[in-house]
């Protein structure tokens, strides 16, 4: 079965960094795109970025890019998503997702990691 | 980037109705169109890829179809496990946009 876990809600303060983990099981995690999806509170989706864990290769959305890292260690098949300088403006929901391509459907998600950026 | 415009943005049916969302690109994303299913405090859930082709396990109810720029997800027989938003999204270029969403309400 396929699995994506995520880390747990985090609260933090304007100007600080986290990453976030999302932990994966259940298939070849280098094979596969892992995408970040943001949710602001009572919005919609947001697309991030993506990165395919064999080789590290990554996209991001323009209006991210510089703002967030993708990573990921293929020894332990997680991916990461590393903010620094965290604003109001990040507080939401960060979803993984799983997809077999770059611009494919993601198939898989995780559960969702609530950040809150609050001084 | 590529916008999707969906619409409408909420809406309100029986069970047992026939439901059609729509979603327009600002430029043409065939076979690269997909909708997800959210349900509050849920991750979002693939329903449709490719357009048309039905995700493994999603009720037959569910129906992708379009081509070009226009899309539309419909939901055959609403039933009441179906309140949720709805999403469109396009992978034919990044960033994988989404659509504003639709609500659905099963009354």
């Amino acid at each position: 079965e396929v699995q994506l876990v995520q880390s747990g809600s985090e609260v933090k303060k304007p100007g600080e960094s986290l990453k976030i983990s999302c932990k994966t099981s259940g298939y070849i995690f280098a094979k596969y795109w892992i995408g970040w999806v943001r949710q602001e509170p009572g919005k919609g989706l947001e697309w991030m970025g993506i990165i395919y864990p064999d080789d590290s290769d990554t996209e991001y959305s323009p209006s991210l890019k510089g703002l967030v890292t993708l990573s990921a260690d293929k020894a332990t098949s997680t991916a990461f998503l590393h903010f620094t300088n965290l604003q109001a403006s990040d507080t939401a929901i960060y979803y993984c997702a799983r997809s077999p391509l770059a611009g494919d459907a993601l198939d898989s998600w995780g559960q969702g990691t609530f950040v809150t950026v609050s001084s | 980037d590529v916008q999707m415009t969906q619409s409408p943005s909420s809406l309100s049916a029986s069970v047992g109705d026939r439901v059609s969302i729509t979603c327009r690109a600002s430029q043409t994303v065939t076979r690269h169109v997909n909708w997800y299913q959210q349900k509050p405090g849920k991750a979002p859930s693939l329903l449709i890829y490719a357009d048309v082709r039905l995700q493994s396990g999603v009720p037959s109810r569910f129906s992708g179809s379009g081509s070009g720029t226009d899309f539309t997800l419909t939901i055959n027989s609403l039933q009441p496990e179906d309140s949720a938003t709805y999403y469109c999204q396009q992978g034919y270029i990044t960033p994988g946009t989404f659509g504003q969403g639709t609500r659905v309400e099963v009354k």
